[in-house]
């Protein structure tokens, strides 16, 4: 089925240990963004990308890199896992920059940092 | 900037009546809203969109919303719940201009009672 795939579904780190978050879809869509969901916070913005080969920041961008080498996959990296890093993310994608569609999910990655 | 309010952190209704959950938005243009459903160990799920035009937009499962541009509102309603709707629910706002980055508020639980 068509849609945002995310793997791993759970995974537990230790401080200081690197990881990626693997996203991608199928959708030919050009803008993907990552976000994380922590209680009483709502979905907070990581990174996005309007098409390959750009990427921003969004509001909590410290301690995470990404990259867009191609239209399909936007895999989130973990530098030196924090605890304060512990969270639910979800990778988005839709069609363009300026299109009215919504965003299309990812059925999340649940983090813990020990 | 963008930001988005959702007053209530929770919300009960019982079986049968009408349901609003409510949020209110801060862009400093025109707004595209949305409104999201999560339901447990899942991806958001798009409900509904106002974008421009009529300002009561209707949605999937029988959800709908109205925009009111004075008070920047865009309240979530439903003439009639159902236990399944029992879900976190989250609006969502971008300015019709710049990147396609959506501004989350921190969520409503509605919990139908039967």
């Amino acid at each position: 089925n068509a849609g945002v795939t995310q793997t791993p579904k759970f995974q537990v780190l230790k401080t200081g240990q690197s990881m990626t978050l693997q996203c991608a879809q199928d959708m030919n869509h050009e803008y993907m963004s990552w976000y994380r969901q922590d209680p009483g916070m709502g979905l907070r913005l990581i990174h996005y990308s309007v098409g390959a080969g750009i990427t921003d920041q969004g509001e909590v961008p410290n301690g995470y890199n990404v990259s867009r080498s191609t239209t399909e996959d936007f895999p989130l990296r973990l530098l030196s896992a924090a605890p304060s890093q512990t969270s639910v993310y979800f990778c988005a994608s839709s069609y363009s920059g300026t299109d009215t569609y919504g965003y299309t999910f990812g059925s999340g990655t649940r983090l813990t940092v020990v | 900037a963008q930001s988005v309010a959702q007053p209530e952190d929770q919300v009960n209704v019982a079986e049968g009546n009408p349901l609003t959950v409510k949020c209110t938005y801060s862009v400093s243009g025109n707004p595209y809203l949305f409104w999201y459903v999560q339901y447990p160990n899942r991806g958001l799920q798009f409900l509904l969109k106002y974008i421009t035009g009529d300002n009561l937009v209707k949605g999937s499962y029988g959800f709908e919303a109205e925009f009111n541009k004075s008070q920047t509102s865009f309240h979530l309603k439903k003439p009639s719940a159902l236990v399944s709707d029992s879900a976190l629910y989250f609006c969502a706002v971008r300015e019709q201009t710049g990147a396609n980055n959506l501004f989350f508020g921190t969520g409503t639980r509605l919990t139908v009672i039967p």
